[in-house]
């Protein structure tokens, strides 16, 4: 059950905001997000863990939703560095199972 | 501080053609390792996870395999490639606790090209 992000691909104007949002139809016990630049491999960015926590980094921040089943992830005062493809992975139990399920991938263009 | 290390970094393979791809993690020990896939313009698709030498889970049924002969060193292999079998084939790993709350760090990758 791969969950479901959205939008599919975005284009931005420096110092723009954008929201990628991450939803799934079974209940979650965590969230990862991940930016991958082209032909490279994903770069880790931030774990939510259930309880509705909000994490930040720099000016990127995501939220977790457990009872909706979802997270988003915001950028704000976009940068050129920010462009790529943002994906979700969620983790549906404590034990170890061993997986994330990843989504579909967003693609994100910040341009000049 | 740990690394990971995957290669080679691209293959260009006919059909019906054998595969080794390897993968080592350095500075750190017991890791959860993983096998991912990923199509052109795609997602990650997981294809095996181990969490120990010996210890492998199979996600989806195809044509290739993983083994684990060393703590640190997770192999995808195939007798015989298909087309199907083309992409990026990243390999991961994490700490030994619980996927849900253990961050997977991701090797550089191998792309592989099958004609």
């Amino acid at each position: 059950q791969q969950p479901v992000q959205s939008p599919q691909a975005v284009i931005l104007r420096e110092g723009e905001d954008a929201v990628i949002n991450c939803s799934s139809s079974k209940a979650l016990y965590s969230v990862h997000w991940y930016r991958q630049k082209h032909g490279e491999a994903p770069i880790f960015l931030m774990i939510l863990l259930k309880g509705g926590e909000q994490k930040g980094h720099d000016k990127i921040s995501a939220s977790f939703n457990e009872k909706k089943q979802q997270s988003s992830l915001y950028l704000t005062a976009s940068q050129l560095s920010y462009s790529g493809t943002y994906f979700c992975g969620t983790g549906r139990g404590s034990s170890n199972t061993g997986k994330l399920i990843f989504g579909q991938g967003t693609t994100l263009q910040v341009k000049p | 501080s740990q690394t990971i290390h995957q290669w080679p970094a691209t293959l260009v393979q006919p059909v019906g053609s054998p595969l080794s791809l390897e993968c080592t993690v350095e500075g750190t020990s017991n890791p959860n390792l993983y096998w991912y896939r990923q199509a052109a313009g795609r997602g990650l698709q997981l294809l095996f996870y181990s969490v120990g030498i010996g210890q492998i889970s199979s996600e989806v049924p195809q044509n290739l395999s993983a083994s684990r002969p060393q703590d640190r060193q997770f192999i995808l292999s195939s007798k015989k490639l298909l087309l199907s079998d083309s992409g990026f084939y990243l390999c991961a790993w994490s700490g030994q606790g619980p996927a849900s709350w253990e961050t997977q760090y991701f090797g550089p990758g191998t792309r592989l090209l099958v004609l």
